[in-house]
């Protein structure tokens, strides 16, 4: 079956501009996650959804950002006004169970954003 | 606070050698450990879990992991490893009842050099 897709793969935007990233998780998984890879920050948590609600906002580093699941399924992760500190890699990862289980967490390609 | 220390943020290894990948973490409460590998231009995969009983885990690829609770580490093993296993280890935690967020090391970048 299809693992987690993640779209674009790589976006390049103007400082300032707003972004959207997007996450299909695997069909069926409840719990959803999204991280960030940079350089200076290593892998970081951002935010966690259980179906469409999200427990866990502590890892969004500002409140440019902010994060939709629509349906059980499908995320956005939004960045408004974009920083050149935003430019990284967004992973998505879901996982079958979630919340109160440690459940192996099925990783997507990414989206590497690059803000000028 | 919890966190994730890799001692190692590179690792060259000749072809056939073992290696050992080091992992230590600080935690108030129980933990959860993960080894995740990420191949050049590629998504994390998972290498292997600990939750819970026996504390030496056996992975994909030929890859262990023993759970030492009093030193509080995880450290990843293979007894000889090939070019291909070259690639960025990630050894991550989380926690019982947090939603199963991963809290992740800063990763080592193993090489193996033929």
């Amino acid at each position: 079956g299809a693992g987690v897709s993640q779209s674009p793969s790589n976006k390049v935007t103007e400082k300032g501009k707003d972004v959207e990233l997007r996450c299909d998780p695997i069909s069926g998984h409840t719990a959803l996650y999204w991280y960030r890879q940079s350089l200076g920050q290593g892998l970081e948590f951002l935010i966690y959804f259980q179906g469409n609600s999200a427990p866990d906002k502590s890892g969004l580093p500002s409140d440019r950002f902010s994060a939709e699941r629509t349906g059980g399924s499908v995320s956005t992760l939004t960045i408004q006004r974009t920083q050149q500190e935003d430019s990284a890699v967004y992973l998505c990862a879901s996982s079958l169970l979630g919340a109160g289980v440690t459940d192996t967490q099925y990783f997507g390609p990414g989206t590497r954003l690059t803000v000028l | 606070a919890q966190s994730v220390t890799q001692l190692d943020s590179q690792v060259p290894v000749f072809e056939e050698a073992p290696v050992e990948l080091r992992c230590n973490y600080s935690s108030s409460v129980s933990v959860y450990l993960f080894w995740y590998v990420q191949y050049p231009n590629q998504g994390l995969q998972l290498l292997l879990k600990y939750l819970s009983g026996s504390t030496l885990v056996k992975g994909i690829n030929g890859f262990e992991a023993e759970f030492n609770k009093s030193q509080t580490s995880f450290h990843l093993r293979k007894p000889s490893v090939h070019i291909s296993d070259t690639a960025e280890y990630f050894c991550a935690v989380s926690f019982y009842n947090q939603g199963g967020k991963l809290i992740f090391g800063q990763g080592t970048e193993l090489s193996v050099k033929p």
